[in-house]
């Protein structure tokens, strides 16, 4: 099955840094990919989508200065979260369609990286 | 419009029995409707999906019934082990929207021993 991983897994960091999370597709070319984030026992918030080559589109009130996201290539993706405060401390997850496959609506989750920020 | 409701927020269930999770939806454009489990602390892994011009899905002790004239669609776990006992998640997407996933509340089972 398709694997998607994330890095790092959990980062602890100090307020006013930022923190870049990679998302991999390891073994299928991810022509999308999306950002959620997850607060404890809530639901996946879509955060953004990057395809390929072009730019993110982020969703309504997500911050595109402070969330940055690259997809350069076909296999990874990047979020920086810049200058980092407390209440961006949460549960990040990507996740990787492959618009090639058979099964284009099918989305692959990664296994989320936890972010404190102190 | 684009909201997915899912019901109920928690659930107990005993070895052995069935659990159903349900999900209703407003939005008639929405044509992929997937199912998934977390355990805490893990990403989202695909269990089951659904498209509209079917009725119910089949894979192993999952099954998803899907009811297009009421907008609803539910998961059920026949022989509910304890290691089932997890988050469960249904979304909505839709092509025009660039396939993006909308998800339910969620649903935390705990299924007894």
């Amino acid at each position: 099955g398709a694997v998607v991983s994330q890095h790092p897994s959990w980062v602890i960091c100090k307020s006013g840094t930022s923190v870049k999370i990679e998302c991999r597709s390891l073994d299928f070319q991810a022509t999308t990919m999306f950002w959620y984030r997850q607060f404890p026992k809530q639901s996946l918030m879509l955060m953004a989508t990057s395809n390929e080559g072009s730019k993110a589109t982020y969703e309504q009130g997500v911050e595109k200065d402070k969330f940055l996201i690259n997809h350069a290539s076909l296999t990874l993706s990047t979020l920086t979260v810049t200058s980092a405060h407390p209440e961006d401390s949460s549960f990040y997850i990507c996740s990787a369609r492959d618009a090639r496959a058979g099964d284009t609506d099918t989305q692959y989750f990664g296994p989320g990286t936890r972010l404190t920020v102190l | 419009q684009q909201q997915v409701k899912q019901s109920p927020q928690s659930l107990i269930v005993q070895k052995g029995g069935i659990s159903i999770i349900n999900c209703a939806y407003e939005n008639t454009a929405f044509d992929y409707f997937p199912w998934y489990q977390q355990f805490p602390g893990k990403g989202p892994a695909l269990l089951i999906a659904i498209r509209p011009d079917v009725s119910e899905k089949k894979e192993g002790r999952f099954t998803i019934s899907f009811n297009k004239s009421a907008k609803q669609f539910s998961l059920h776990i026949m022989d509910s082990q304890p290691g089932d006992s997890a988050t469960y998640f249904c979304a909505a997407s839709m092509m025009d929207s660039s396939y993006k996933l909308i998800f339910g509340s969620g649903t935390r089972l705990l299924v007894r021993p």
